[in-house]
């Protein structure tokens, strides 16, 4: 089946960094999507992306949509410590019965005060 | 505006004991309905989807069932539950076509 390789598995940075990690595949997406889950909570949606090449920001967040239709990117800029938790990139394959996802292993953030 | 509901939030049972899941929605119609577990520290794994009422289909064969008797309500059963069982139960919502899933704050089953 369809498998994201997301990197990096963990980061360890101090409050106030850039953090950047990338997910890619095998397959072509249709549609990209990155969600933040913090300990014992659902994942919450950051940003969705529709377009190859999109380049979309939600605050201190920026991610795109690669133009191969492989792979995506998550920035997030000037760290906080409420930022730590994994985020976990998605993906949809186009002609998909009941809109299934395919997710990445996610990434561990941990943020250093 | 949507909102996705999870019942119980947490859950202890006994190996070989039954379970209920309950997920519902509010604010939507027909929304696309998933079940996923997330074992600790790891990524999430589709269980069952649903498209609509009593359309239920399962992507990983298991001691797990799910059934959607109303369109915004989707439960998860288990006649004989096992050590395995155990982890972090996951309800999600889609707009029918639409990429985004909303997912719910979770169940978490231990098994003993």
């Amino acid at each position: 089946g369809q498998q994201l390789n997301q990197s990096p598995q963990s980061m360890f940075i101090q409050e106030g960094e850039d953090v950047s990690m990338n997910c890619t595949s095998s397959s072509i997406f249709n549609t990209w999507l990155w969600y933040k889950q913090d300990p014992g909570e659902g994942p919450v949606l950051l940003i969705a992306l529709y377009k190859a090449g999109e380049l979309t920001s939600n605050g201190r967040l920026t991610a795109q949509f690669g133009i191969t239709r492989k792979d995506s990117f998550l920035n997030i800029s000037a760290s906080i410590p409420s930022d730590v938790g994994i985020y976990f990139c998605a993906g949809q394959l186009s002609n998909n019965a009941g809109n299934m996802l395919t997710f990445g292993g996610g990434t561990r953030l941990m943020v250093k005060p | 505006s949507q909102t996705i509901h999870q019942w119980p939030a947490t859950l202890v049972q006994p190996v070989g004991s039954p379970l209920s899941l309950e997920c519902t929605v509010e604010g939507t119609s027909n929304p696309n309905l998933y079940w996923y577990r997330q074992a600790a520290g790891r990524g999430l794994q589709l269980l069952f989807y649903s498209v609509g009422i009593g359309q239920i289909s399962s992507e990983v064969p298991q001691n797990l069932s799910a059934s959607r008797p109303q369109d915004r309500q989707f439960i998860l059963s288990s006649k004989k539950l096992l050590l395995s069982d155990s982890g972090f139960y996951l309800c999600a919502w889609a707009r029918t076509l639409e990429g985004a899933q909303y997912f719910g704050p979770g169940t978490r089953l231990l098994v003993l």
